[in-house]
């Protein structure tokens, strides 16, 4: 079985500064996504990033990056030139492809404030 | 186009009762997932759908929790007899195929609390 740590419960930031969140996963696949969602107050998941495992090249969105080590089973998201609006709480996520079905195990989730 | 939107978006009900969630997809997209998320389990998943068929049904928690999507399109969740630690916010997300293929889209939620 599949799963996904996420290690911080907790994380603040001032408006402008850089912030890594940290994600761990476990898995024996070798076929697999990962993903970041952010869920603000309006408790509406949305996609942040994506990374197919086989890619080695990290996922980049704008002010939004990955570290992918898929050695080490790790998966951070960077956000930088942080906004008010990231204000929200993240959710790492793992897709194992060969499962067929497209379903989502999510980590625990990381609340992140940004401070003006 | 319209995202995915699912009602009522609070539901307070007594224990013991059924009630029943909808979520409407995203116009033209086959699959459809139920998740929920509750503040000692996190987020879990529940129920895969791909047109109006369940493939993976191995999320449900018990027999008290069934589901159903009619024309390929709405879904109902139901859970019956409910119990306090039903009490969490029940999310519907929708792809235009299985979700390795596409971009699952979430609608806002259902929080029901269970007395």
């Amino acid at each position: 079985a599949q799963t996904v740590t996420q290690s911080q419960p907790e994380m603040s930031v001032q408006e402008a500064e850089t912030v890594t969140l940290s994600c761990t996963y476990d898995t024996s696949e070798n076929n697999y996504y990962l993903f970041w969602y952010k869920q603000p107050p309006s408790r509406q998941m949305i996609l942040v990033i994506r990374q197919e495992a086989y890619k080695q090249q990290n996922a980049t969105e704008n002010r939004f990056s990955v570290n992918f080590q898929k050695a080490a089973k790790s998966f951070s998201l960077k956000i930088s030139d942080s906004q008010l609006g990231d204000t929200a709480m993240y959710f790492c996520a793992f897709m194992n492809v060969s499962g067929n079905t497209g379903k989502l195990i999510f980590g625990q989730g990381t609340t992140l404030q940004v401070k003006p | 186009g319209a995202g995915v939107s699912q009602s009522p978006s609070n539901k307070v009900t007594e224990k013991g009762k059924d009630v029943e969630l909808r979520c409407d997809p995203i116009s033209g997209h086959t699959a459809l997932y139920w998740y929920r998320q509750s503040l000692g389990q996190g987020l879990e998943f529940l129920i895969y759908f791909q047109g109006n068929s369940a493939p993976d049904k191995s999320g449900l928690p018990s027999d008290r929790f069934s589901a159903e999507r009619t024309g390929g399109s709405v879904s109902t969740l139901t859970i019956q007899r409910t119990q306090q630690e039903d009490s969490a916010v029940y999310l519907c997300a929708s792809a235009r195929d299985r979700a390795f293929l596409d971009t699952q889209y979430f609608g806002p939620g259902t929080r029901l609390t269970v007395l």
